[in-house]
Protein backbone atom coordinates (compact mmCIF):
# COMPACT_ATOMS: atom_id res chain seq x y z
CA UNK A 1 0.00 0.00 0.00
CA UNK A 2 0.90 3.56 -0.42
CA UNK A 3 1.95 5.98 2.40
CA UNK A 4 2.41 9.88 2.48
CA UNK A 5 3.95 11.27 5.39
CA UNK A 6 3.86 15.08 6.13
CA UNK A 7 5.05 15.33 9.52
CA UNK A 8 5.20 19.12 9.56
CA UNK A 9 1.57 19.88 10.92
CA UNK A 10 1.89 23.62 10.69
CA UNK A 11 4.78 25.90 9.97
CA UNK A 12 4.51 29.74 10.93
CA UNK A 13 7.12 32.11 9.06
CA UNK A 14 7.60 35.89 8.62
CA UNK A 15 7.35 37.14 5.40
CA UNK A 16 10.74 36.93 3.19
CA UNK A 17 12.06 33.71 5.11
CA UNK A 18 12.93 30.57 3.06
CA UNK A 19 10.63 27.54 4.42
CA UNK A 20 10.64 24.13 3.70
CA UNK A 21 7.99 21.61 3.00
CA UNK A 22 8.69 17.52 4.05
CA UNK A 23 7.44 14.98 2.64
CA UNK A 24 8.33 11.20 3.02
CA UNK A 25 6.60 8.45 1.09
CA UNK A 26 6.06 4.57 0.81
CA UNK A 27 5.51 2.71 -2.48
CA UNK A 28 6.00 -0.83 -3.50
CA UNK A 29 6.32 0.13 -7.03
CA UNK A 30 9.35 0.59 -9.30
CA UNK A 31 8.33 3.98 -10.76
CA UNK A 32 5.65 6.48 -9.77
CA UNK A 33 5.16 10.23 -9.68
CA UNK A 34 4.88 12.22 -6.77
CA UNK A 35 2.90 15.82 -6.63
CA UNK A 36 3.13 18.91 -4.25
CA UNK A 37 -0.69 20.59 -4.30
CA UNK A 38 -1.45 23.78 -2.60
CA UNK A 39 -4.78 24.46 -0.59
CA UNK A 40 -5.97 27.63 -0.51
CA UNK A 41 -8.73 28.77 1.90
CA UNK A 42 -11.04 28.75 -0.99
CA UNK A 43 -10.45 24.71 -0.89
CA UNK A 44 -9.67 24.01 -4.46
CA UNK A 45 -6.42 22.09 -5.45
CA UNK A 46 -3.80 23.98 -7.15
CA UNK A 47 -1.46 21.80 -8.98
CA UNK A 48 2.06 22.90 -8.49
CA UNK A 49 4.51 19.66 -9.47
CA UNK A 50 4.87 16.49 -10.87
CA UNK A 51 8.22 14.49 -10.65
CA UNK A 52 8.83 11.00 -12.26
CA UNK A 53 10.52 8.28 -9.84
CA UNK A 54 13.06 8.18 -12.50
CA UNK A 55 14.25 11.75 -12.38
CA UNK A 56 15.32 12.62 -10.12
CA UNK A 57 16.85 16.03 -11.29
CA UNK A 58 15.72 19.04 -9.15
CA UNK A 59 14.22 21.99 -10.24
CA UNK A 60 14.19 25.87 -9.39
CA UNK A 61 10.75 27.42 -10.54
CA UNK A 62 10.70 30.93 -9.75
CA UNK A 63 11.06 31.08 -5.80
CA UNK A 64 9.61 27.16 -6.07
CA UNK A 65 12.44 24.40 -5.61
CA UNK A 66 11.95 20.50 -4.97
CA UNK A 67 14.33 18.41 -3.60
CA UNK A 68 13.26 14.46 -4.89
CA UNK A 69 15.89 11.88 -3.01
CA UNK A 70 14.88 7.73 -4.11
CA UNK A 71 17.20 6.65 -1.25
CA UNK A 72 15.76 8.45 1.70
CA UNK A 73 11.87 8.29 -0.40
CA UNK A 74 11.58 12.13 0.26
CA UNK A 75 10.20 14.81 -2.16
CA UNK A 76 10.45 17.72 -0.20
CA UNK A 77 9.58 21.32 -1.39
CA UNK A 78 10.85 24.71 -0.68
CA UNK A 79 9.67 28.11 -1.04
CA UNK A 80 12.33 31.18 -1.41
CA UNK A 81 11.53 34.66 0.20
CA UNK A 82 7.76 33.67 1.33
CA UNK A 83 5.16 35.92 0.95
CA UNK A 84 1.89 36.21 2.57
CA UNK A 85 -0.11 35.03 -0.66
CA UNK A 86 1.98 31.60 -0.31
CA UNK A 87 -0.45 30.86 3.45
CA UNK A 88 -2.20 27.66 2.17
CA UNK A 89 -1.95 24.03 3.48
CA UNK A 90 -0.24 22.66 1.27
CA UNK A 91 -0.19 18.74 0.20
CA UNK A 92 2.59 16.06 -1.37
CA UNK A 93 0.89 12.85 -3.52
CA UNK A 94 1.70 10.10 -4.70
CA UNK A 95 0.29 7.83 -7.45
CA UNK A 96 1.83 4.94 -9.37
CA UNK A 97 3.32 5.05 -12.99
CA UNK A 98 1.29 5.10 -16.09
CA UNK A 99 0.87 0.91 -16.38
CA UNK A 100 0.25 0.54 -12.96
CA UNK A 101 -3.04 -0.89 -11.61
CA UNK A 102 -4.15 1.91 -9.54
CA UNK A 103 -5.03 4.17 -12.63
CA UNK A 104 -3.03 6.94 -11.30
CA UNK A 105 -5.38 7.34 -7.98
CA UNK A 106 -3.51 9.78 -5.83
CA UNK A 107 -2.77 9.07 -2.23
CA UNK A 108 -2.85 11.82 -0.33
CA UNK A 109 -0.10 13.24 2.96
CA UNK A 110 -2.01 14.55 5.85
CA UNK A 111 -0.96 18.13 4.64
CA UNK A 112 1.13 21.23 6.15
CA UNK A 113 -0.54 24.55 6.61
CA UNK A 114 1.71 26.75 6.56
CA UNK A 115 0.66 30.91 7.45
CA UNK A 116 3.12 33.63 6.28
CA UNK A 117 3.08 37.07 8.72
CA UNK A 118 3.68 40.06 7.28
CA UNK B 1 -10.13 26.84 -21.23
CA UNK B 2 -12.32 25.94 -18.77
CA UNK B 3 -10.93 24.24 -15.90
CA UNK B 4 -12.88 21.37 -13.65
CA UNK B 5 -16.11 22.73 -12.53
CA UNK B 6 -18.54 21.26 -9.55
CA UNK B 7 -22.10 22.21 -8.13
CA UNK B 8 -23.36 23.07 -5.95
CA UNK B 9 -20.26 24.75 -3.98
CA UNK B 10 -22.82 23.98 -0.86
CA UNK B 11 -24.90 21.87 0.47
CA UNK B 12 -27.16 21.04 3.92
CA UNK B 13 -28.50 18.02 4.71
CA UNK B 14 -30.25 16.11 7.28
CA UNK B 15 -29.13 12.02 8.55
CA UNK B 16 -30.44 9.35 6.03
CA UNK B 17 -30.87 11.93 3.08
CA UNK B 18 -29.55 11.14 -0.40
CA UNK B 19 -27.44 13.92 -2.40
CA UNK B 20 -26.37 14.15 -5.56
CA UNK B 21 -23.35 16.22 -6.51
CA UNK B 22 -21.68 16.92 -10.16
CA UNK B 23 -18.54 17.40 -11.82
CA UNK B 24 -17.75 18.85 -15.55
CA UNK B 25 -13.97 17.99 -16.12
CA UNK B 26 -11.15 20.29 -17.59
CA UNK B 27 -11.81 20.43 -21.24
CA UNK B 28 -9.86 17.27 -23.37
CA UNK B 29 -10.22 15.46 -20.15
CA UNK B 30 -11.95 11.95 -20.39
CA UNK B 31 -11.73 10.61 -17.17
CA UNK B 32 -13.33 11.64 -12.90
CA UNK B 33 -12.34 10.85 -9.89
CA UNK B 34 -13.44 11.65 -6.93
CA UNK B 35 -12.29 12.55 -3.41
CA UNK B 36 -13.63 13.42 0.11
CA UNK B 37 -11.64 15.46 2.07
CA UNK B 38 -12.71 15.51 6.04
CA UNK B 39 -11.82 18.68 8.20
CA UNK B 40 -8.07 18.87 8.83
CA UNK B 41 -7.26 15.72 6.69
CA UNK B 42 -6.07 14.99 3.41
CA UNK B 43 -8.61 14.20 0.42
CA UNK B 44 -9.50 10.00 0.81
CA UNK B 45 -9.99 8.28 -3.03
CA UNK B 46 -13.50 7.51 -3.59
CA UNK B 47 -13.48 6.00 -6.88
CA UNK B 48 -12.78 6.70 -11.09
CA UNK B 49 -14.85 6.70 -13.82
CA UNK B 50 -14.18 6.05 -17.43
CA UNK B 51 -15.81 5.27 -20.41
CA UNK B 52 -18.71 5.52 -18.57
CA UNK B 53 -17.56 2.61 -15.88
CA UNK B 54 -16.53 2.86 -12.26
CA UNK B 55 -12.53 1.81 -13.07
CA UNK B 56 -11.60 1.49 -9.32
CA UNK B 57 -13.08 2.52 -5.93
CA UNK B 58 -11.56 3.30 -2.85
CA UNK B 59 -12.19 2.30 0.72
CA UNK B 60 -15.83 3.54 0.32
CA UNK B 61 -19.43 2.05 1.51
CA UNK B 62 -22.25 1.11 -1.38
CA UNK B 63 -23.67 4.20 0.13
CA UNK B 64 -21.51 5.90 -2.56
CA UNK B 65 -21.95 5.46 -6.37
CA UNK B 66 -21.34 7.39 -9.05
CA UNK B 67 -21.91 7.36 -12.69
CA UNK B 68 -20.18 9.12 -15.77
CA UNK B 69 -22.22 10.54 -18.73
CA UNK B 70 -20.80 10.38 -22.94
CA UNK B 71 -19.91 14.02 -22.19
CA UNK B 72 -17.14 13.14 -19.35
CA UNK B 73 -18.82 14.45 -17.11
CA UNK B 74 -19.99 13.09 -13.65
CA UNK B 75 -22.06 12.64 -10.60
CA UNK B 76 -21.42 11.54 -7.04
CA UNK B 77 -24.44 9.91 -4.96
CA UNK B 78 -24.52 9.46 -1.42
CA UNK B 79 -27.39 7.71 0.35
CA UNK B 80 -28.53 7.47 3.79
CA UNK B 81 -26.33 10.47 5.07
CA UNK B 82 -24.31 10.21 8.04
CA UNK B 83 -22.99 12.86 9.88
CA UNK B 84 -19.71 11.43 9.17
CA UNK B 85 -20.25 12.29 5.64
CA UNK B 86 -19.84 16.07 6.44
CA UNK B 87 -16.75 17.11 3.97
CA UNK B 88 -15.41 19.24 1.03
CA UNK B 89 -15.96 16.87 -1.86
CA UNK B 90 -13.28 17.00 -4.76
CA UNK B 91 -13.72 15.80 -8.62
CA UNK B 92 -10.40 16.10 -10.23
CA UNK B 93 -10.32 15.39 -14.25
CA UNK B 94 -7.38 13.79 -16.39
CA UNK B 95 -6.43 11.90 -19.57
CA UNK B 96 -5.88 8.54 -20.03
CA UNK B 97 -3.12 8.28 -22.62
CA UNK B 98 -2.95 4.39 -24.65
CA UNK B 99 -3.84 1.26 -23.22
CA UNK B 100 -6.23 3.17 -20.71
CA UNK B 101 -3.96 4.57 -17.93
CA UNK B 102 -3.16 7.76 -16.60
CA UNK B 103 -0.71 9.56 -18.64
CA UNK B 104 -1.49 12.89 -17.13
CA UNK B 105 -2.27 15.16 -14.14
CA UNK B 106 -5.36 15.53 -12.36
CA UNK B 107 -6.95 18.91 -11.95
CA UNK B 108 -9.13 19.61 -9.08
CA UNK B 109 -12.69 21.49 -9.45
CA UNK B 110 -13.32 23.74 -6.30
CA UNK B 111 -15.09 21.09 -4.40
CA UNK B 112 -18.56 20.69 -2.40
CA UNK B 113 -18.93 21.28 1.03
CA UNK B 114 -21.67 19.02 2.66
CA UNK B 115 -22.88 20.03 5.66
CA UNK B 116 -24.64 16.96 7.38
CA UNK B 117 -27.25 17.64 10.20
Amino acid sequence: AQKVTQAQTEISVVEKEDVTLDCVYETRDTTYYLFWYKQPPSGELVFLIRRNSFDEQNEISGRYSWNFQKSTSSFNFTITASQVVDSAVYFCALSDYAGGTSYGKLTFGQGTILTVHP
Amino acid sequence: DAGVTQSPTHLIKTRGQQVTLRCSPKSGHDTVSWYQQALGQGPQFIFQYYEEEERQRGNFPDRFSGHQFPNYSSELNVNALLLGDSALYLCASSLVRAGGVIGETQYFGPGTRLLVL
